[in-house]
């Protein structure tokens, strides 16, 4: 079956460009998740969607981040003004359920994005 | 806030041994569930095994078992008769009850040599 598809798997771009990020969860998923993965470091989180609703964006770094997830399925991370420091693998999650504790989440092979 | 450490940067093991790898967090949380993602070089995240802290038993997967001291707060990962496979990042993960994310230690880099 389709895992979670994260596209382009890579993005180049230029400082103070705009980009966005997709990913379609897997067929279902109430729960998706945003992560940041800097170089040689473990995922942190950004945000999390249950269905269309962002419950949680306490880890998205700068206003310049937003992510939405409007009909409840596909999800769109974009970032604004890109900074260098911005540089990092951004990977996709889904889960089942509404109580993720108890579903794992399913990961997708992440955009690299690489701002000049 | 939890915390993930794994104080290996790098393991290397030799085909078909055995390797642990470590892991140790911070909670005041009693109930939560700790998880071992690998990460090969294609970056996709692969659920390996995971653990659920009211469980004493600890948890098992074909070649992969955990040894979950919950007092000492460390869950480390065996890997059985080590395959070239197996090469990949390393990494373990905690959530709790009331957060909706997983916490991700800083990895560990194995390498299986044939």
């Amino acid at each position: 079956g389709a895992g979670v598809s994260q596209s382009p798997r890579y993005k180049v771009a230029k400082r103070g460009q705009d980009v966005a990020l997709r990913c379609d969860p897997i067929s279902g998923h109430v729960s998706l998740f945003w992560y940041q993965q800097a170089l040689g470091q473990g995922p942190e989180f950004l945000t999390y969607f249950q269905n269309e609703a962002q419950l949680d964006k306490s880890g998205l770094p700068s206003d310049r981040f937003f992510a939405e997830r409007p009909e409840g399925s596909v999800s769109t991370l974009k970032i604004q003004r890109t900074q260098q420091e911005d540089s990092a693998v951004y990977l996709c999650a889904s889960s089942l359920r509404r109580d993720s504790i108890n579903q794992p989440q399913h990961f997708g092979d992440g955009t690299r994005l690489s701002i000049l | 806030a939890q915390t993930v450490t794994q104080s290996q940067p790098e393991m290397s093991v030799q085909e078909a041994e055995t390797v642990t790898l470590s892991c140790t967090y911070d909670t005041s949380e009693n109930n939560y569930y700790l998880f071992w993602y690998k990460q090969p070089p294609s970056r996709q995240m692969i659920l390996v095994i995971r653990q659920e802290a009211y469980k004493q038993q600890n948890a098992t997967e074909n070649r992969f078992s955990v040894n979950f001291q919950k007092a000492a707060k460390s869950f480390s990962l065996k890997i059985s008769d080590s395959q070239l496979g197996d090469t990949a990042m390393y990494f373990c993960a905690f959530h709790n009850n009331a957060g909706n994310m997983l916490t991700f230690g800083g990895g560990t880099r194995l390498m299986v040599k044939p």
